[in-house]
């Protein structure tokens, strides 16, 4: 049973640009939340979709988009990218009913962005 | 509003030491709370988590970690350290349908 996969592993673009990362979440869950890591600090809550919608949304602008499609899979896209944005961006999936409770962390997308 | 203090960026145990990660949270509803360790280059996997019952919960890896609230604490124990723990933890507090706030991470190095 495959866990949490995340795509790319490693990306590097430069300020302005956009970015997509990848998310698949586990076997038998509908849940996708996405958070970003910062060097140093901890996971912070960016937002999370369910069937096939934000559901709840942290403190990021609107630069920062998503999207989960019918295979539960889901896609972060970050526009006109800053220095600041250099981060792993984690995703975790979690299954029917339990929200935050029993999520599933993937490996992560190591940003860069010079 | 939920925060979580994690006192401590850096711990050093000596193999075969106790192990002990402290962690303070707020919250002003009952709280969910959690720890979790990342490995080098790895995600966040869950080591335990209290909701709600006994509170003292024992995890994964001969951790254990026990709710307080009248110390609004959650620190997290292992009786011997292997080098194999070593990691970064983090403290993080829920309440069930909100997002997790984390706490910025200890660095547990284990010396042999």
């Amino acid at each position: 049973d495959a866990g949490v996969t995340q795509s790319p592993t490693h990306l590097i673009k430069t300020r302005g640009q956009q970015v997509t990362l990848r998310c698949s979440p586990k076997s038998g869950h509908d849940t996708v939340s996405w958070y970003q890591q910062a060097l140093g600090q901890g996971p912070q809550f960016i937002f999370q979709y369910y069937e096939e919608e934000e559901r709840q949304r942290g403190n990021f602008p609107d630069r920062f988009s998503g999207h989960q499609f019918p295979n539960y899979s889901s896609e972060l896209n970050v526009n006109a990218l800053l220095l600041g944005d250099s981060a792993l961006y984690l995703c975790a999936s979690s299954r029917p009913g339990s929200s935050y409770n029993e999520q599933f962390f993937g490996p992560g997308t190591r940003l860069t962005v010079l | 509003a939920q925060s979580v203090t994690q006192l401590g960026s850096h711990v050093s145990v000596s193999e075969g030491a106790l192990v002990l990660l402290r962690c303070n949270y707020s919250s002003s509803v009952p709280p969910y709370l959690f720890w979790y360790v990342q490995y080098p280059n790895q995600g966040l996997q869950l080591l335990l988590k209290y909701t709600t019952g006994a509170t003292l919960v024992k995890g994964i890896n001969g951790f254990e970690a026990e709710f307080k609230k009248s110390e609004t604490s959650f620190h997290l124990t292992k009786p011997s350290a292997h080098m194999s723990d070593a990691a970064e933890y983090f403290c993080a507090v829920g309440s069930g349908n909100t997002p997790l706030v984390f706490g910025k991470g200890t660095r547990l190095s284990v010396i042999a």
